[in-house]
């Protein structure tokens, strides 16, 4: 059981919009802790979408975005396209004195 | 090219130690933080352990805490997990990824294909 909440799945039709969930807790997203995105396809290492929030690292399509706010975060994708169905992750910190790092369960997005 | 590597997987008996090498190539090394994160077959990934860009800052997931050390040697551009008292559960691949700052609070921007540990009787 993660203790960031991921959905563990989504799926849309290509073109469409797509929201994945992280819900996290006072200890960590709701004190502040930055919250990091990546995609990861099968086989492959992951990739960071997003950093710190809803910064997107160049080469990364602005039709993803990220947003955060209390105790949870939120990736978006439009214009989905059949390239990016693969398992989507989001990351923070426990913001006390252990500073250990967190990840979703994880999220596998299917384009219909 | 920026790049890491790792290395030093392999299959070891429960209750064994093992360390795990990271090689950095193609950007300051010291400018940046640096993480271990595991993903066992079929499972999602977990972030393992985090070091600062000097050394003085350090974290452990609370599964490897007290038997995990991570390390770096700034000199040889190179990051090394210590693992010992190994359990069934570490079996993984290992990715050594690089922060996109100096702490390793960062999103992981450079990753490395993984080093796979096995933990078996």
């Amino acid at each position: 059981q993660s203790v960031l909440t991921q959905p563990p799945s989504v799926s849309g039709a290509p073109g469409q919009r797509v929201t994945i969930s992280c819900t996290g807790s006072s200890s960590n997203i709701g004190a502040g802790s930055d919250v990091h995105w990546y995609q990861q396809l099968p086989g492959t290492a992951p990739k960071l979408l997003i950093y710190g929030n809803s910064n997107r690292p160049s080469g990364v399509p602005d039709r993803f975005s990220g947003s955060k706010s209390g105790t949870s975060a939120s990736l978006a994708i439009t214009g989905l396209q059949a390239e990016d169905e693969a398992d989507y992750y989001c990351q923070s910190y426990d913001n006390s004195l252990s500073g250990s790092g967190l990840f979703g369960g994880g999220t596998k997005l299917t384009v219909l | 090219e920026v790049q890491v590597v790792e290395s030093g997987g392999r299959e070891v008996r429960p209750g064994g130690s093992l360390r795990l090498s990271c090689a950095a190539s193609g950007f300051t090394f010291d400018d940046h933080g640096m993480s271990w994160v595991r993903q066992a077959p079929g499972k999602g990934l977990e972030w393992v352990s985090g070091i600062n860009w000097n050394g003085d800052a350090t974290g452990y997931a609370d599964s490897v805490k007290g038997r995990f050390t991570i390390s770096r040697d700034n000199a040889k551009k190179s990051l090394y997990l210590q693992m010992n008292s190994l359990r069934a559960e570490d079996t993984a691949l290992y990715h050594c990824a690089r922060t996109t700052g100096s702490s390793y609070y960062y999103g992981m921007d450079v990753w490395g294909q993984g080093t796979t540990v096995t933990v078996s009787s």
